[in-house]
């Protein structure tokens, strides 16, 4: 296992444009999570998943944002109709179901809307 | 609410120690973690310690806590230039998530 893979590196679009990206945890681990990190700022939480149920979600997450984990094992951040706001390095994590040992990231997808 | 505050800068002599500050908001946080993250990549965990316990070593590295001043410290011993990165502590508050409060981020220059 090679860690958390994320798809693509960095992307950009045109504002209005609706994006994916893609996270393939490490194949054991049973939580998944999504963060967001703009320039000079700490990670912030999005999203969680265990297994396939998407158990919390932040107020961060507007109606443009939706992830999916449909079998437990890869997951989805889609972004509907890209503002500038949105350009930031989009960052997912696994970690086993207990979680306190620590999360493993992904090196991140990077957006940028023009 | 829910803060995690870390001083923005730190630069150090290579061969030097570093010391890096945390201060945290949840009393109850049970776990606190280090993190590092090097430019265009993800956050790599470095330790962590459990709220029972003052302090951890392991190897360069030693975290000391101080629960009753909800201050975390990270300091890395015989400094390197591999170690320049920006260092984020965080916390699981005990809400019921497990979800982390990252701090802002320490941006460590080793000078050679």
């Amino acid at each position: 296992d090679t860690g958390v893979s994320q798809n693509p590196r960095h992307k950009i679009t045109k504002r209005g444009q609706n994006v994916t990206f893609r996270c393939d945890p490490i194949s054991e681990h049973n939580r998944l999570y999504w963060y967001r990190q703009t320039l000079g700022q700490g990670p912030e939480f999005l999203t969680y998943f265990q297994n396939e149920a998407q158990l919390e979600k932040s107020r961060l997450l507007s109606d443009r944002f939706s992830a999916e984990r449909p079998k437990g094992s890869f997951s989805t951040l889609e972004i509907q109709r890209t503002e500038q706001g949105d350009s930031a390095m989009y960052l997912c994590a696994s970690s086993l179901r207990t979680g306190n040992d620590g999360y493993t990231f992904g090196s991140g997808t990077r957006l940028t809307v023009v | 609410g829910e803060d995690v505050e870390q001083s923005l800068f730190l630069s150090v002599r290579e061969g030097d120690s570093s010391v890096i500050n945390c201060t945290y908001t949840d009393s109850s946080s049970t776990y606190l973690y280090w993190y590092k993250q090097e430019p265009g990549a993800g956050l790599q965990l470095l330790t962590y310690i459990f709220s029972n316990m003052d302090m951890k070593q392991d190897q360069r590295l030693t975290v000391l806590l101080n629960k009753k001043d909800k201050h975390l410290s990270l300091r890395i011993a015989d400094t390197q230039t591999g170690d320049s990165a920006i260092y984020f502590c965080a916390e699981i508050p005990t809400s019921g998530t497990y979800k982390y409060i990252f701090g802002t981020g320490t941006r460590l220059k080793v000078l050679a």
